[in-house]
C-alpha cells in the first residue's frame, strides 16, 4: 500500500458527459501528479500541482483540468468525454515538486467511456 | 524533449533464468534514472533507482546501472521467480524543473514455473 489513494476505482460513462476522479496523496506529501495510462500512448505525464498551485503540465488537453485543494487532495476534471478518453489515470504524490524524489503512485481510477 | 526506449516485450522465461530488459534514454539535461513495476490490477511501484552515472540501484534481486556513456539503464536479475511476472517500466526524470516522470513503453514479463 503505497499510502496515495483514488477514487473511484472504476468509472464507466457516456460520450459527452463529465467525471471527475479523486485522488489523496500520501500524509505529509506536498506534490501531486495525474498520469494517464493507455494502450496507444502509453504513459503519459498530465499535470503537476505543489501546494495548492499548479507547477508543471504536460500533454493534457484543454477538456481536462485539475486542482489541488488546501487538504491537499487533488481532482482531476474531464469533461466532453471521447472514447480516446478510456484509459487507465494514476494520481502520484511525493514530498517534493523537484528533484529525484520517489514518487508514490495510486491503484489508479479506471475509466471507460461508451 | 526526452524519451525513454525500452526492448520490445512481451518476455518469457523460466524460473531461474536470467533476466535483461534493456533500456535507453534520450535527454536533454542530467536525469535521474527509476525502473517501476505494475503488479496486475495495481499501481505503480518504484522498484529502483539511480541518480548520477555509474549508480547502480539495486532491490529485491534486481540491478541497475546508470550508464552515461551508452545513455541505458538496463535492468538485470540473476534469477527470476513466478511472482516476478509483472509489467517493468523504465523511467527518466529531469533533477532540474519540474519532476515529471517520462516513461517507456512497458515490459510484459511472464515466468513459467
Amino acid at each position: 500500500d503505497s499510502g496515495v489513494t483514488q477514487t473511484p476505482k472504476h468509472l464507466i460513462t457516456a460520450t459527452g458527459q463529465r467525471v471527475t476522479l479523486r485522488c489523496s496523496p500520501r500524509s505529509g506529501d506536498l506534490s501531486v501528479y495525474w498520469y494517464q495510462q493507455s494502450l496507444d500512448q502509453g504513459l503519459q505525464f498530465l499535470i503537476q500541482y505543489y501546494n495548492g498551485e499548479e507547477r508543471a503540465k504536460g500533454n493534457i488537453l484543454e477538456r481536462f483540468s485539475a486542482q489541488q485543494f488546501p487538504d491537499l487532495h487533488s481532482e482531476l476534471n474531464l469533461s466532453s468525454l471521447e472514447l480516446g478518453d478510456s484509459a487507465l489515470y494514476f494520481c502520484a504524490s511525493s514530498s517534493r515538486d523537484r528533484g529525484s524524489y520517489e514518487q508514490y503512485f495510486g491503484p489508479g481510477t479506471r475509466l471507460t467511456v461508451t | 524533449g526526452d524519451s525513454v526506449t525500452q526492448m520490445e516485450g512481451p518476455v518469457t522465461l523460466s524460473e531461474e533464468a536470467f533476466l535483461t530488459i534493456n533500456c535507453t534514454y534520450t535527454a536533454t539535461g542530467y536525469p535521474s534514472l527509476f525502473w517501476y513495476v505494475q503488479y496486475p490490477g495495481e499501481g505503480l511501484q518504484l522498484l529502483l533507482k539511480a541518480t548520477k552515472a555509474d549508480d547502480k540501484g539495486s532491490n529485491k534481486g534486481f540491478e541497475a546501472t546508470y550508464r552515461k556513456e551508452t545513455t541505458s539503464f538496463h535492468l538485470e536479475k540473476g534469477s527470476v521467480q513466478v511472482s516476478d511476472s509483472a509489467v517493468y517500466f523504465c523511467a527518466l526524470s529531469e533533477r532540474q524543473g519540474a519532476q515529471k516522470l517520462v516513461f517507456g513503453q512497458g515490459t510484459r514479463l511472464t515466468i513459467n514455473p
